[in-house]
């Protein structure tokens, strides 16, 4: 099946800083990309949809200024968490779809990467 | 989307057959019962779906009922490496955005 790996797959920093987490398609191109966070023992939660080569839609809630997201390419979209905060300690997972899965196509989920602000 | 329903936590002995329940009786006629599992610590996998008839792949097989307002995944032949939440998803084909319930939590015992 189609790859999605994302990096780093965990990530510690100081508090007030800023972290970026990487989504790749490695053998697809995805226009769409989706960001989830993740806190223990809970569910994903969707954040934003990302589209390439236009502006991120956030879901309700989410801060689009804490949570910058850049999709520059068909294969790349990025997360910037910005001004880290305990808080903000989480799993992160994107996922793509892959066009050739046709119009019921399947998601595919990266491996997450795991942040922790200190 | 609508929404599903599913135990919190099922166990299955190693070797026997997982049928793992999800109940969606407000599908609509153009939404799709997608299985995804997460194994500690990793992203989603998928794992199959479907829209009305019964469906088979490598991994597991899915039976949908007739009125499609419930739906079960079956695993044949359960190992321990399919100890994962399990979750039932329906939505519509061309709507990518997925809304995660609490999903299953299968453990499979020796």
């Amino acid at each position: 099946g189609a790859v999605v790996s994302q990096h780093p797959s965990w990530v510690i920093c100081k508090s007030g800083t800023s972290v970026k987490i990487e989504c790749r398609s490695l053998d697809f191109q995805a226009t769409t990309m989706f960001w989830y966070r993740q806190f223990p023992k809970q569910s994903l939660m969707l954040m934003a949809t990302s589209n390439e080569g236009s502006k991120a839609t956030y879901e309700q809630g989410v801060e689009k200024d804490k949570f910058l997201i850049n999709h520059a390419s068909l294969t790349l979209s990025t997360l910037t968490v910005t001004s880290a905060h305990p808080e903000d300690s989480s799993f992160y997972i994107c996922s793509a779809r892959d066009p050739s899965g046709g119009g019921t196509g399947e998601l595919f989920f990266g491996e997450g990467s795991r942040l922790t602000v200190l | 989307d609508a929404k599903t329903t599913q135990p919190p936590s099922m166990d299955c002995a190693e070797g026997r057959a997982a049928n793992l329940p999800c109940n969606h009786s407000t599908i609509s006629g153009n939404e799709y019962v997608y299985w995804y599992r997460q194994i500690h610590s990793q992203g989603p996998q998928y794992i199959i779906h479907g829209l009305k008839n019964n469906e088979t792949n490598e991994m597991a097989s899915l039976i949908i009922t007739e009125d499609r307002k419930s739906s079960t995944l079956i695993l044949p032949h359960a190992t321990l490496r399919d100890t994962a939440v399990y979750y039932c998803i329906v939505r519509i084909g061309s709507n990518y955005k997925l809304t995660f319930g609490k999903g299953t939590l299968l453990t499979v015992n020796p």
